[in-house]
């Protein structure tokens, strides 16, 4: 069974730059979901994409936006990089079908903004 | 507003001894609990859930206490062994609201089991 597997590990950018992060979901599992954590924090949930379409957001501007793909894998893009966005961006991934069932992370990428 | 709250950033067990690391919550609508397990470099592991509807759950060396009254739930680990230190987070998440990925974290507890 293969894991949630995240890239990059690592990402430095520029302050106004637009970055994309990519997740490859667990096998079997059709939701995807992103959380933010920041140094100190625990993970705060951006969104959820289940079926290709975001039904779940938590606060964060729209340039925040994201992807799901037919395979089930799913895009993270920032846009007008803020120094504040410099965190742990993590993916999970679930069944739908079993609401109680527990998140799957990836090892996350840490982005970092100058 | 910190929904969900782990007070003690830090504890320190002996190996062999119980580890009790505590969360507290303050949204009513919560009605299924997680503890994950992170180590650094890694993304958060899940450990163990306990639903609203129970008030203890148990696997293995892993005990998880739920007091509604109270809105706080605890993780006991017994006996800890010096594998167990990582940074614990509590988390939590409400009745179905369609967004079953959801989930309202702690800002964890890092815990180190010495020899």
């Amino acid at each position: 069974e293969t894991g949630v597997t995240q890239s990059p590990t690592h990402l430095i950018k520029t302050r106004g730059q637009q970055v994309t992060l990519r997740c490859s979901s667990q096998s079997g599992h059709n939701t995807v979901s992103w959380y933010q954590q920041a140094l100190g924090q625990g993970p705060q949930f951006i969104f959820q994409y289940y079926r290709e379409e975001e039904n779940g957001r938590g606060n964060f501007p729209p340039r925040f936006s994201g992807l799901q793909f037919p395979n089930y894998s799913s895009e993270l893009n920032v846009n007008a990089l803020e120094l504040d966005d410099s965190a742990l961006y993590l993916c999970a991934s679930s069944s739908q079908g079993r609401l109680r069932s527990p998140l799957h992370f990836g090892n996350g990428t840490r982005l970092t903004v100058t | 507003d910190q929904q969900v709250k782990q007070n003690s950033p830090s504890l320190s067990v002996q190996e062999g001894r119980i580890s009790i690391l505590n969360c507290d919550y303050t949204n009513s609508m919560f009605d299924y609990f997680l503890w994950y397990k992170k180590y650094p470099a890694e993304g958060p592991t899940f450990l163990i859930s306990i639903s609203s509807i129970k008030d203890k759950n148990e696997d293995g060396r892993f005990t998880v206490f739920l007091n509604k009254s109270a809105k706080h739930l605890s993780l006991h680990i017994v006996p800890s062994q010096p594998g167990d230190s990582a940074v614990y987070f509590c988390a939590a998440s409400e009745r179905d609201t369609g967004t079953a990925s959801k989930l309202t974290f702690g800002t964890g507890t890092r815990l180190q089991v010495t020899l």
